[in-house]
């Protein structure tokens, strides 16, 4: 069955140390793959994401991921967060024009 | 208007009872879907439109839940016979196209609390 697995549920982290959020998929054909955050009491934003070309992507508020198709892997990094990160970060992946998500990583950002 | 509108934004509802919950996503977007999100479960898929295709209702969780879509536009997700378990956030999504390779905008979800 098609799923994406989010590795990390929980993260805690001081300011300015690097983050980085696992995100892998089980689908062999053709994916789009996404970031969301959830700020509290926020909508659902875009973080990034990756269609085709490049499978290094930046995207919004210094974040990046990297697409290894062969690992089925979309992992999210960021060199240094800072205390207005914290929130809820889901990785999607859209397989078919079903759009997936994960069960969300928790991070949270100590100043 | 602009973005994704969900109403209503919270619903108390008696067990047993039946609830509708509406969606207007974004003029002209044909891919819509709904989503149920639960504390530490995540976003669960629950049904996908695109444009006149039937829809994806592999997510449903029973048949007491069901979607339409008139028009192609407003989107409406009815949960018949209401439990508690069905308490969650009902988010829901619309895209330009489904194809894949554009984004999903967000409404602001529909808190559902089930007596």
């Amino acid at each position: 069955a098609q799923s994406v697995s989010q590795h990390n549920h929980h993260v805690i982290l001081s300011e300015a140390a690097s983050l980085e959020l696992g995100c892998n998929y089980s689908y062999g054909g053709t994916v789009n793959l996404f970031w969301y955050v959830q700020s509290p009491g926020q909508h659902l934003q875009l973080l990034l994401k990756y269609f085709s070309g490049d499978p290094l992507v930046k995207g919004i508020k210094g974040f990046e991921a990297e697409f290894i198709k062969s690992k089925f892997s979309f992992n999210l990094r960021k060199p240094s967060v800072q205390w207005s990160d914290t929130a809820e970060y889901f990785c999607a992946v859209n397989m078919i024009g079903k759009l997936i998500f994960g069960q969300g990583t928790t991070l949270q950002v100590k100043p | 208007g602009a973005g994704v509108s969900q109403s209503p934004s919270n619903k108390v509802t008696e067990k047993g009872k039946d609830v509708e919950l509406r969606c207007d996503p974004i003029s002209g977007h044909t891919a819509l879907y709904w989503y149920r999100q639960s504390l530490g479960q995540g976003l669960e898929f629950l049904i996908y439109f695109q444009g006149n295709s039937a829809p994806d209702k592999s997510g449903l969780p029973s048949d007491r839940f069901s979607a339409e879509r008139t028009g192609g536009s407003v989107s409406t997700l009815t949960i018949q016979r209401t439990q508690q378990e069905d308490s969650a956030v009902y988010l829901c999504a619309s895209s330009l196209a489904g194809g894949g390779n554009t984004e999903a905008f967000f409404g602001q979800g529909t808190r559902l609390t089930v007596v």
